[in-house]
């Protein structure tokens, strides 16, 4: 059963760099097949598509966020990460970390982690 | 990139009703769509699959259908554990986006 687990500063300030990494558990992230995805949710709102990565290091990035945006992945941490460049207060949310099967479906998610950006 | 338009934002309804939300997409997706259940302070959980595919572990009582543009799910006979927030999703195209969210609330 594969497990995600996101992980990483709760507090940025404006102007900052956001890093996150998502360690899985249960899969190793190069057996192909998922593509390893970062979804975030704005306080009292609903979801957004951040991007995905697979693990060749090909990505697909959201355009709105694009240049802001690095991901990479660690075959062997068996982990992937988000970073997000120039942050401001509309950048806080919750981040969860998911896999997405085929590119299409994300059925594995993370429990999500809060980041606020505040100075 | 592709909006999508749940309805109703939100409802009210009782433990046995039957309930119906509906999700638009700006464009054609064929059946790339998925269907999301989230409880507070949790992350979404995965209901419904390519429109109409039923997710390992779900209850048969959700169910969903439509292609193209319209797409519906429908939920028989609710039960207390399912007065929740839910999102659609398409995966037709990046930027993948969601819908705003339907809150079911109990009557």
């Amino acid at each position: 059963q594969m497990q995600l687990q996101e992980s990483g500063p709760g507090l940025v300030k404006p102007s900052q760099t956001l890093s996150l990494t998502c360690t899985v558990s249960g899969v190793s992230i190069s057996t192909g097949g998922y593509y390893w995805t970062w979804i975030r949710q704005l306080p009292g709102t609903g979801l957004e598509w951040i991007g995905y990565i697979y693990y060749t290091g090909s990505t697909f990035y959201n355009p709105s966020l694009e240049s802001r945006l690095a991901m990479s992945v660690d075959t062997s941490e068996n982990h992937f990460s988000l970073k997000l460049t120039s942050v401001t207060a509309a950048d806080t949310a919750v981040y969860y970390c998911a896999g997405t099967k085929g590119g299409i479906t994300p059925d594995y998610w993370g429990q999500g982690t809060l980041v606020t950006v505040s100075s | 990139d592709i909006r999508m338009t749940q309805s109703p934002s939100s409802l009210s309804a009782s433990v046995g009703d039957r309930v119906t939300i509906t999700c638009r997409a700006s464009q054609r997706i064929r059946s790339y769509l998925n269907w999301f259940q989230q409880k507070p302070g949790k992350a979404p959980k995965l209901l419904i699959y390519s429109a109409s595919t039923l997710q390992s572990g779900v209850p048969s009582r959700f169910s969903g259908s439509g292609s193209g543009t319209d797409f519906t799910l429908t939920i028989s006979g609710l039960q207390p554990e399912d007065f929740a927030t839910y999102y659609c999703q398409q995966s037709y195209s990046t930027p993948q986006t969601f819908g705003q969210g339907t809150q079911l609330a109990i009557k």
